[in-house]
């Protein structure tokens, strides 16, 4: 069972909504993802937040807007979407210790976002 | 991006039938990650290889991690429907937070 949770599961927008997904782990873990999943593919890293400052944003575009409001949440809000950012959105989280074990990431169950 | 080519794309194969995956890279990884992801699920962590050569198992499954630290595979002995899934090699960053990046993937249907 995972120990990251996403709210909700299952989400659908029109392109002039604002919308947020949340995300909290309980693993005391300091880094926090983003990822985007499209069908068939790998995920693909949008964010990291390390000891909640935003340490790596992967060229998104700004209609995504992370926030870290504490060590253990980690919410991404949406406005103003396209058809083509519809996917499968997964928040994980991994230790931030530099440790050999500190990149290996805990994956939530996802939200899966429909933009009409 | 640096990207991670994994082999083959998809593979069907009949229960009980052995399979294997192969991970490649054209630099040198620091470690390698496993992930499996179910049909309709998210990834879950395998294992992680950090030292050249290494071999691990768990079970039915045998990870290896290259000599020269560019590649690794994965085998299944004795496949079951259960093992059905998309499974990820990634490769990750050395200490602190990781900026990881996921293979392209191989998909496994096991035919009962």
């Amino acid at each position: 069972d995972t120990e990251v949770t996403q709210t909700p599961k299952h989400l659908v927008m029109g392109m002039t909504n604002k919308k947020s997904l949340k995300c909290e782990q309980h693993m005391g873990h300091r880094a926090m993802y983003w990822y985007k999943q499209k069908a068939k593919k790998p995920p693909e890293l949008m964010f990291v937040y390390s000891y909640e400052k935003l340490s790596i944003n992967e060229s998104v575009p700004s209609r995504f807007s992370p926030e870290c409001p504490n060590s253990s949440l980690l919410n991404l809000h949406l406005h103003a979407l396209q058809p083509e950012d519809s996917a499968l959105y997964l928040c994980a989280s991994s230790q931030d210790s530099g440790t050999s074990t500190s990149g290996i990431q805990y994956f939530g169950a996802g939200t899966r976002l429909s933009v009409l | 991006g640096q990207q991670v080519m994994q082999i083959p794309q998809y593979q069907h194969v009949q229960e009980g039938e052995d399979f294997t995956t192969y991970c490649n890279s054209s630099t040198t990884l620091s470690n390698i990650q496993w992930y499996k992801q179910r049909p309709g699920g998210h990834p879950v962590f395998l294992i992680q290889l950090v030292k050249s050569g290494e071999v691990k198992k768990q079970k039915r499954l045998t990870f290896q991690f290259g000599e020269a630290k560019k590649n690794s595979s994965l085998h299944i002995t004795a496949t079951q429907t259960t093992d059905v899934g998309t499974y990820f090699c990634a490769k990750g960053g050395s200490g602190g937070y990781q900026k990881v990046t996921f293979g392209t993937g191989t998909k496994l249907q096991v035919i009962p």
